[in-house]
C-alpha cells in the first residue's frame, strides 16, 4: 500500500529559525512528489513539482528537495506569515493499473513566532 | 482565469438529508478530482474525472456518494443518506493533460447534524 509520512507533525521555529520539514514515502511508479501549503480553512495552495532525485526548487524562502525515498523542505529564515500547515504528496499509478492518484500526508504544521 | 470554484462555501444539514457541492475547474483543465479532508489530516482522494469520464473511484468511498461532470466542465458531489461521520471539508482540484500539477478550490465544509 502507498503511504506518505511527514514529520514533524508540528512545529514551532523563532523567526528567522531556519529548519526542514520531511516527506517520506512507499509507492509503485512515482509520478512525480507535491508540496502545498494550506492555511485554516483554505484550499491547499501549490508550492513545487518534483519529478526525479536529486531535483531541487527553490521559492523565496523555501527550497524543495527530492531523493529516490524521501522529500525536504527547506525554510531559511522564517517569518510569521510562512505558518500553516504543509502538506506533501506522492502521484502514483492507482491499484486498477490505470491513472495515476495522488496519495497526501497528514501534513507538518508550522508556527513561527514573531 | 479566477482559478478553481466551489460552492457553497458551507453547509450544515440534518441526517438523513441529502446534499450537493458544486466545483468549476479552471478553464480548459480536463482533469477534476474531488477530496474529503478532516481536521489533521491530509486530504483523501475520493474520485477523478478526465473530461466526463469517471476513471477512478477509492474503494473508500460509500455507495451514498455519486459524482458526475456533465460535458467534461463543472462537476458535482452528492451525498445521500448523510452521516455524522460525513462531515468534513470537500475539496475540489484540477488540472491540465499537460501536467500533473492540481490546483485547489477553497473547499466546501459540510456539517451534518
Amino acid at each position: 500500500e502507498d503511504q506518505v509520512t511527514q514529520s514533524p507533525e508540528a512545529l514551532r521555529l523563532q523567526e528567522g529559525e531556519s529548519s526542514s520539514l520531511n516527506c517520506s514515502y512507499t509507492v509503485s511508479g512515482l509520478r512525480g512528489l507535491f508540496w502545498y501549503r494550506q492555511d485554516p480553512g483554505k484550499g491547499p495552495e501549490f508550492l513545487f513539482t518534483l519529478y526525479s532525485a536529486g531535483e531541487e526548487k527553490e521559492k523565496e524562502r523555501l527550497k524543495a528537495t527530492l531523493t529516490k525515498k524521501e522529500s525536504f523542505l527547506h525554510i531559511t529564515a522564517p517569518k510569521p506569515e510562512d505558518s500553516a500547515t504543509y502538506l506533501c504528496a506522492v502521484q502514483a499509478r492507482a491499484l486498477s493499473g490505470g491513472s495515476y492518484i495522488p496519495t497526501f500526508g497528514r501534513g507538518t504544521s508550522l508556527i513561527v513566532h514573531p | 482565469d479566477t482559478g478553481v470554484s466551489q460552492d457553497p462555501r458551507h453547509k450544515i444539514t440534518k441526517r438523513g438529508q441529502n446534499v450537493t457541492f458544486r466545483c468549476d475547474p479552471i478553464s480548459e483543465h480536463n482533469r477534476l478530482y474531488w477530496y474529503r479532508q478532516t481536521l489533521g489530516q491530509g486530504p483523501e482522494f475520493l474520485t477523478y474525472f478526465q473530461n466526463e469520464a469517471q476513471l477512478e473511484k477509492s474503494r473508500l468511498l460509500s455507495d451514498r456518494f455519486s459524482a458526475e461532470r456533465p460535458k467534461g466542465s463543472f462537476s458535482t458531489l452528492e451525498i445521500q443518506r448523510t452521516e455524522q461521520g460525513d462531515s468534513a471539508m470537500y475539496l475540489c482540484a484540477s488540472s491540465s493533460g499537460e501536467e500533473e500539477t492540481q490546483y485547489f478550490g477553497p473547499g466546501t465544509r459540510l456539517l451534518v447534524l
